[in-house]
This record gives C-alpha cells, sequence and structure tokens, in this order.
C-alpha cells in the first residue's frame, strides 16, 4: 500500500513534442504529490506538485493532472526540449499532523529528448 | 539564500568500516530527511531528524543513525558497512509543517 507504481521506465521523445509521465498509487492517505528532477550525479530537483483536491496544475511547461478516483496522476511536459533529458520521480506523501511527510518514490523515467 | 549541501561528494569505504555523512541545511529549515538511492532506483527513505531527534524511520537497521545539531545540520552514520551500502545518499531540508522537500547533491558511496 505504500507503493507509488510509475511508467514508462524509459521514454524518448522529439523536440518540440509532449512527454507523458504516469504514476500510480494505492494508499488513500497520500496527500502531496510531488514530482522531481534528476540530472546524473545530482540531486532530485523539486518541479511541480499538486495536493488531491486539485485535477490539474501548470507552471510552464510542465502540468501535473490528477486524477483522485483512480488514484493516479500525472506529469505532462510541453514542447520537450533536449534540456528536459534527465530522470523523473514521481513520489507520495502523508503530510497531516504526526506525520514525517517521507516522501515514497516511484521507481523513475528516464526522458531522452532528440533533437 | 543557501541551498542544500552535503559532504564529501565522494566515498569509498572497505566492508566492515563505519562512514559518516554530512548535510546543511537549506537556510530557514529546521527538519533534514535522509534517502539511500541504489543506482537505477527511486530514494528511499532512511530516517527525518526535528529538533535534534529522530522523528519517524523507514526500514533500515539501526546500523544507520544519525544527528541532528542546533544549527539544523545533520549527519548519517553507518556502522558495519555491507556492499549493499553502495549507494547515493541524499538529504532533503524542510520547514515543518510545509511539504516541500529540497534536496542535496547527494554523497556517493562505494563499498569494496
Amino acid at each position: 500500500q505504500q507503493q507509488v507504481k510509475q511508467s514508462p521506465q524509459s521514454l524518448i521523445v522529439q523536440k518540440g513534442g509532449i512527454s507523458i509521465i504516469n504514476c500510480a498509487y494505492e494508499n488513500t492517505a497520500f496527500d502531496y504529490f510531488p514530482w522531481y528532477q534528476q540530472f546524473p550525479g545530482k540531486g532530485p530537483a523539486l518541479l511541480i506538485a499538486i495536493r488531491p483536491d486539485v485535477s490539474e496544475k501548470k507552471e510552464g511547461r510542465f502540468t501535473i493532472s490528477f486524477n483522485k478516483s483512480a488514484k493516479q496522476f500525472s506529469l505532462h511536459i510541453m514542447d520537450s526540449q533536449p534540456g528536459d533529458s534527465a530522470t523523473y520521480f514521481c513520489a507520495a506523501s502523508m503530510t497531516g499532523s504526526g506525520n514525517t511527510g517521507k516522501l515514497i518514490f516511484g521507481q523513475g523515467t528516464t526522458l531522452q529528448v532528440k533533437p | 539564500e543557501t541551498g542544500v549541501t552535503q559532504s564529501p561528494t565522494h566515498l569509498i569505504k572497505t566492508r566492515g568500516q563505519q562512514v559518516t555523512l554530512r548535510c546543511s541545511s537549506q537556510s530557514g529549515h529546521n527538519t533534514v530527511s535522509w534517502y539511500q538511492q541504489a543506482l537505477g532506483q527511486g530514494p528511499q527513505f532512511i530516517f527525518q531528524y526535528y529538533r535534534e531527534e529522530e522523528n519517524g524511520r523507514g526500514n533500515f537497521p539501526p546500523r544507520f543513525s544519525g544527528l541532528q545539531f542546533p544549527n539544523y545540520s545533520s549527519e548519517l552514520n553507518v556502522n558495519a558497512l555491507e556492499l549493499d551500502d553502495s549507494a547515493l545518499y541524499l538529504c532533503a531540508s524542510s520547514f515543518v509543517g510545509r511539504s516541500e522537500q529540497y534536496f542535496g547533491p547527494g554523497t556517493r558511496l562505494t563499498v569494496t
């Protein structure tokens, strides 16, 4: 119940295309869903996050879509650029009183954007 | 605003040895969490420190221990190193009551 399942494992997209990464969770107590971007040899960088009371959140070229009933959420990268080539992780946590807010991460998606 | 920093960047140890990794929180953050990231995997939660006390622990044995200091910096100590401890160790800082966690660059530990 603590797992977050992420797909696909790898993704190749042409420059200017849309990259879509999906995640699914089981624990309905999760109330915070961030996405992280990680370049080789670097730590994960917080990209965008959403809470279950919102179905969509957009920041620049990055959009999270959230489906509470299906217990799924996805990251859409519009107008993908070669500089977006990185590994992307979805995560989930419980942030209410008494919780540590520990992040449960998906397995990661390696995105390659071809010029 | 200073980001999360970690030291050392890389470390090579022998099985059975002990290691100490260090983390400085982002300015204004009072909570530190440690994660282990094996190659090709997502980070896994080790433990969290708040007010200099352990505030939650993941599925890691007691030979993984930590400290938090009054300036909110933190240490991760691993005793009796095993080959499977080879990983990237990440520190993340946050402010209590806030959900966002910000990661440092990590320490790459290799156990031979």
